[in-house]
């Protein structure tokens, strides 16, 4: 059972700007850092912003994450066809003392 | 190169136990955390125990009393030792580096990721 609410499905077409929120609650996303994650179809996640809106080495800068109050939001602008994946928001919840993932959101390049 | 790899996966019957290890390379190992994260068949990622460098030990609700986290520096691997097995613990199962010595502030580098299921 997921803290962390993200929707379900995103789509663009190529070039495009796509954004997913991620939705919690004052002892995770309103006390801690968030990170997000990128999973490709049959792979292990891979980090792409981490202390809520900074890019790991390597990370395009079409990536770009904020935060705020109790929400986070991860945005891709220029999407590209290899985008399309699987996006997962994180943080530490305080009050259960220990990582929450978000509910993840499948993007979808038309 | 950060390297982590899971083994130790398989087949078990419910009830029965597994010990997963993670071998690591290519970081300070004693210097960071280490998580692992599980994902059960077309599901999302879960969370199931971290270690902090100096061994503070965090546990999601749903393995509390059943899994237990472990690291031998000496090794560079940390360990998920999974007793009472059960059905709803089939998932893939991650070894994640922690961004730091604590625990609090995630994981950047992941493994591969090591099946175990659960099944008669």
């Amino acid at each position: 059972q997921s803290v962390l609410t993200q929707p379900p499905s995103a789509s663009g077409t190529p070039g495009q700007s796509v954004s997913i929120s991620c939705s919690g609650g004052s002892t995770n996303i309103g006390a801690n850092t968030v990170n997000w994650y990128q999973q490709l179809p049959g792979t292990a996640p891979k980090l792409l912003i981490d202390s809520s809106n900074q890019r790991p080495s390597g990370v395009p800068d079409r990536f770009s994450g904020s935060r705020s109050g109790t929400s986070a939001s991860l945005a891709i602008s220029g999407l590209q066809s290899e985008d399309e994946a699987d996006y997962y928001c994180a943080a530490w919840d305080d009050s259960l003392n220990g990582c929450v993932f978000g509910t993840g959101t499948k993007v979808t390049v038309l | 190169e950060v390297q982590l790899l899971e083994s130790g996966g398989g087949l078990v019957k419910p009830g029965g136990s597994l010990r997963l290890s993670c071998a690591a390379s290519g970081f300070m190992f004693n210097s960071y955390a280490m998580t692992w994260v599980r994902q059960a068949p077309g599901e999302g990622l879960e969370w199931v125990s971290s270690i902090s460098s100096s061994e503070t030990i965090y546990y999601a609700d749903s393995v509390k009393g059943r899994f237990t986290i472990s690291r031998d520096n000496s090794k560079n691997t940390v360990y998920l030792q999974m007793n009472s097995l059960r059905a709803e613990d089939t998932a893939i199962y991650y070894c994640a580096k922690g961004r730091m010595t604590t625990a609090w502030l995630g994981v950047d580098y992941w493994g591969q990721g090591t099946l175990v299921t659960v099944s008669s």
